[in-house]
């Protein structure tokens, strides 16, 4: 079956590293999307890339590093310069050119920095 | 994108019908009406979307005012499995999408 994976649904980090969060989908989609969500608050999008070797920054970019070196992949870094990491990150992927149902979302991964 | 805005809470009773609102007054005219639920801890879930027409699927109807600035979703028989977050996002197909507050709704017995 065809989706979006996230891994690992919990990461826990100590203050001060980076850490990288994958997303891989195998839905031949275009474009993919990370955003962040912190408790009881709606989702803020943070990168998102709509062709291989490029991307754009979102609203709460600062802090976070992306790659898209492949269509299925597009890992992001949550780098020491982020002054709160701790949330749940959603990755989402998209096709561009066809008039169809928007985002297909993975199940998140809870980062969690100590 | 457009913003929207949607009540921050609704209840509704077991398997009764479940209609949310959301305004989104600045659409423009390639602008779709997509409409998501988040349960807890999962990533949001599609449900429905729509350009103009009112839409039907499985889960939901979808209907817009004639001049496009604002929509209903129709949940027919909600379920206590119903219970989420529903987020109203208007873009335009294929472009990143802006999610608001949404509408928590709680489903009760």
């Amino acid at each position: 079956d065809g989706g979006i994976t996230q891994s690992p649904k919990y990461l826990f980090r100590k203050e001060g590293q980076n850490v990288t969060l994958s997303c891989e989908q195998n839905l031949n989609h275009d474009a993919m999307y990370w955003y962040r969500q912190d408790p009881g608050q709606g989702l803020r999008l943070i990168y998102y890339s709509q062709i291989v070797n490029d991307f754009q920054k979102g609203d709460i970019a600062e802090g976070y590093s992306v790659s898209r070196e492949k269509k299925e992949s597009f890992p992001l870094t949550v780098t020491s310069a982020q002054k709160n990491p701790t949330a749940f990150y959603l990755c989402a992927s998209s096709v561009i050119r066809e008039k169809r149902n928007g985002y297909t979302f993975g199940s998140g991964t809870r980062l969690t920095v100590v | 994108d457009a913003k929207t805005t949607q009540p921050t809470s609704m209840d509704c009773a077991e398997g009764r019908a479940a209609n949310l609102p959301c305004n989104h007054s600045t659409i423009s005219g390639n602008e779709y009406v997509y409409w998501y639920r988040q349960i807890h801890s999962q990533g949001p879930q599609y449900i429905i979307h729509g350009l103009k027409n009112n839409e039907t699927n499985e889960m939901a109807s979808l209907i817009i005012t004639e001049d496009r600035k604002s929509s209903t979703l129709i949940l027919p028989h909600a379920t206590l499995r119903d219970t989420a977050v529903y987020y109203c996002i208007v873009g335009a197909a294929g472009n990143k999408l802006t999610f608001g507050g949404g509408t928590r709704v709680l489903v009760k017995p």
